[in-house]
């Protein structure tokens, strides 16, 4: 069974900082891998999606990147703000399976 | 589109009663899946169905558990009878395909607490 884990569990920076969250995985036949933000009391929002023949996928201050064969992915967020505190969660596919790791809680300082 | 709709946004019932979760999916997608989500296991898949059948609901906990989608818009998760520990955030939702390049899209949950 596929397992995804998330590191850190949490983090805090001030505003401004460029940062990494790091997403592993431990069986490298997937179909994709997305980035997903929860704001507290609501639903996830997709932010990124990599399919498995890509290396890399960019939005706006955002760029995660996909190593296969070291089950990693990680999630790089530029000049990070206030409104960036949220879970970030990454979610593995494989086929018709969805597993998602536990999540890293970010907290941007103003 | 309005994005996947779920109801009710947060219930609290008894052990023992019995519990339905609604949601609607986003019009013209085909499939349909449920989630929860727990401090201690994280997010979990229960079920999920392609036009309007279950395809996999291997993570269905217990028999207290069942999903139903009786049309293309409409889907329900029912507990019953109801336990302390499946107090949880139940998400739906939904995807146009299973492609590598389709996401799905979240409702924004049921907080569900069993007393």
């Amino acid at each position: 069974k596929q397992e995804v884990t998330q590191i850190p569990a949490a983090l805090s920076v001030p505003e401004g900082e460029n940062l990494v969250l790091n997403c592993s995985f431990t069986d490298s036949a997937i179909y994709n891998l997305q980035w997903f933000r929860q704001d507290p009391g609501k639903g996830l929002t997709s932010l990124l999606l990599i399919q498995s023949s890509q290396r890399e996928q960019t939005s706006g201050r955002l760029n995660a990147s996909l190593d296969k064969s070291s089950g990693r992915s990680t999630l790089y967020i530029a000049a990070s703000q206030p409104g960036d505190s949220a879970t970030y969660l990454c979610a593995v596919r494989d086929f018709n399976k969805f597993y998602f790791g536990s999540g890293t809680k970010l907290n941007v300082k103003p | 589109d309005a994005g996947v709709i779920q109801s009710p946004r947060h219930e609290v019932t008894e052990m023992g009663q019995e519990v339905t979760l609604r949601c609607k999916p986003i019009s013209g997608h085909d499939y349909l899946f449920w989630y929860r989500q727990t401090m201690m296991r994280g997010l979990e898949l229960l079920i999920y169905f392609n036009n309007n059948v279950p395809i996999d609901d291997s993570g269905m906990p217990e028999d207290r558990f069942s999903a139903k989608m009786p049309n293309a818009s409409f889907s329900t998760l029912k507990i019953q009878p109801s336990e302390p520990r499946d107090s949880a955030v139940y998400f739906c939702a939904s995807t146009f395909g299973l492609a590598v390049g389709d996401t799905q899209y979240f409702g924004p949950g049921t907080r569900l607490t069993v007393l």
